[in-house]
């Protein structure tokens, strides 16, 4: 079965400091990925998608950089945090071709 | 302009009752996907109502699209308190990477 993992669970940088938030998938090949950030008590945000091994897709103008350096991997890097960088950041996978989305447990980022 | 809109935004009812949330939507889509999450979690997937489907069921879920209304409803009966989570609709097209996420409805189920 398919399993998707995201470390770390919880995180405390400060303004300036860079960013790293890593996803990996496992039982599966070629997946769809991406990466969304949740504010308090609002929707998701998308903020890029992957379809393969270094094919990023951005979907807002942001402080932020994806990269997928293997197939089921998929990290989220910033070179200086943001007060507004905060937030719950969830991975997610999907097959190709479907909509199913699935989800990994999410990392909370607080920036000071 | 955002698609997948939940309607109400937090609801609380008994143990036992029914809950309905509901969706709108403003372009067509290929297909309607319900998912929940509990706090702090990730979201998990319930069901996916696709375009050309009117209703579905999944146990105590009950899925409704009307494409000519734009809007889905999701219905879970007989309640339990371990059904408190948000509720979050997402409105698909084939491929997934235009998937868009509503803010989603707090459900409490008080025991």
């Amino acid at each position: 079965s398919q399993t998707i993992h995201q470390w770390p669970a919880t995180l405390v940088q400060p303004v300036g400091s860079p960013l790293s938030l890593e996803c990996t998938v496992e039982g599966t090949s070629n997946p769809n990925l991406y990466w969304y950030r949740q504010a308090a008590g609002r929707g998701l945000q998308l903020l890029f998608y992957s379809v393969g091994i270094g094919q990023i897709s951005s979907e807002v103008p942001q402080n932020l950089s994806a990269s997928r350096p293997q197939d089921r991997q998929f990290i989220l890097s910033s070179k200086k945090l943001l007060l507004s960088d905060s937030g719950f950041y969830l991975c997610a996978w999907s097959l190709v071709d479907t909509d199913t989305q699935y989800f990994g447990p999410g990392t909370r980022l607080t920036v000071l | 302009s955002q698609q997948g809109e939940e309607d109400p935004q937090a609801l609380s009812i008994q143990e036992g009752e029914n809950a309905t949330m509901n969706c709108s939507y403003k372009t067509s889509i290929n297909n309607l996907q319900w998912y929940r999450q509990n706090s702090g979690r990730g979201l998990v997937h319930l069901i996916l109502i696709r375009s050309n489907e009117r209703e579905k069921h999944s146990g105590r879920l009950r899925v409704t699209l009307d494409t000519s209304k734009k809007s889905s409803s999701l219905l879970i009966t007989a309640s339990r308190a371990a059904d408190t989570a948000s509720y979050f609709c997402a409105c698909g097209r084939t491929g997934g990477f235009k998937t868009i996420f509503g803010a989603g409805t707090r459900l409490f189920v008080k025991a």
